[in-house]
């Protein structure tokens, strides 16, 4: 059973640091690209960061390009989101999602439970 | 970027009704279309790729339809686990991957 754990989040003042970290198991996790999608609250979905199975390929929304850095480290079955210069309406949950192929599609069949993201100073 | 619009925002219809949520994309993304639901508090569950291939485990009471820009998500009779929200997703470009803003199914 594929599973995704995510962990790493909380409350951080505007201008600061986080890294979030999704914990995978349940499929060959190297086979897989996976993403990080997001949630404000009260709204809609938006992808924020996508890499291919390798780590080789990523992918980013203009909204985060330069201050948020995706990475993966295959032989812990983890997935991050590196988060710097933070501002208020980075608040959102944060949801891991594996997509079908190695290389990154945009296809989000799996997702984990969300780690909440609060801005705020 | 590639704008996705559901229509209608909001819908309210009863246990065995028949219901159909629609989706316009800004540019043609062919059939790169993908739906989501969304109960309160849980994560989105993939529920239909390619425009019209079902997710394993997803009833056969959902469906999918279109190609090009304009596509439907049909529910062909709502059952109480139904009621949720829906949304649609393009995967034809990743500059961005790009949701529409939703819309709320609600129990009349």
């Amino acid at each position: 059973e594929v599973q995704l754990v995510e962990s790493g989040g909380g409350l951080v003042q505007p201008g600061g640091s986080l890294r979030l970290s999704c914990a995978a198991s349940g499929f060959t996790f190297s086979f897989y690209a996976m993403s990080w999608v997001r949630q404000a609250p009260g709204k809609g979905l938006e992808w924020v960061s996508a890499v291919s199975g390798s780590g080789d390929r990523t992918y980013y929304a203009d909204s985060v390009k330069g201050r948020f850095t995706i990475s993966r480290d295959n032989s812990k079955n983890a997935l991050f989101l590196h988060m710097d210069s933070l501002r208020i309406g980075d608040t959102a949950v944060y949801y891991c999602a594996k997509d079908p192929s190695v290389a990154v599609a945009g296809d989000f069949h799996y997702w984990g439970q969300g780690t909440l993201v609060t801005v705020s100073s | 970027d590639i704008q996705m619009t559901q229509s209608p925002s909001s819908l309210s219809a009863s246990v065995g009704d028949r219901v159909t949520i629609a989706c316009r994309a800004s540019q043609s993304i062919n059939t790169y279309l993908n739906w989501y639901q969304q109960k309160p508090g849980k994560a989105p569950k993939f529920l239909i790729y390619a425009t019209s291939t079902l997710q394993s485990g997803v009833p056969s009471r959902f469906s999918g339809n279109g190609s090009g820009t304009d596509f439907t998500l049909t529910i062909s009779s709502l059952q109480p686990e139904d009621f949720a929200t829906y949304y649609c997703q393009q995967s034809h470009s990743n500059s961005p991957y790009t949701f529409g803003q939703g819309t709320k199914l609600e129990i009349k």
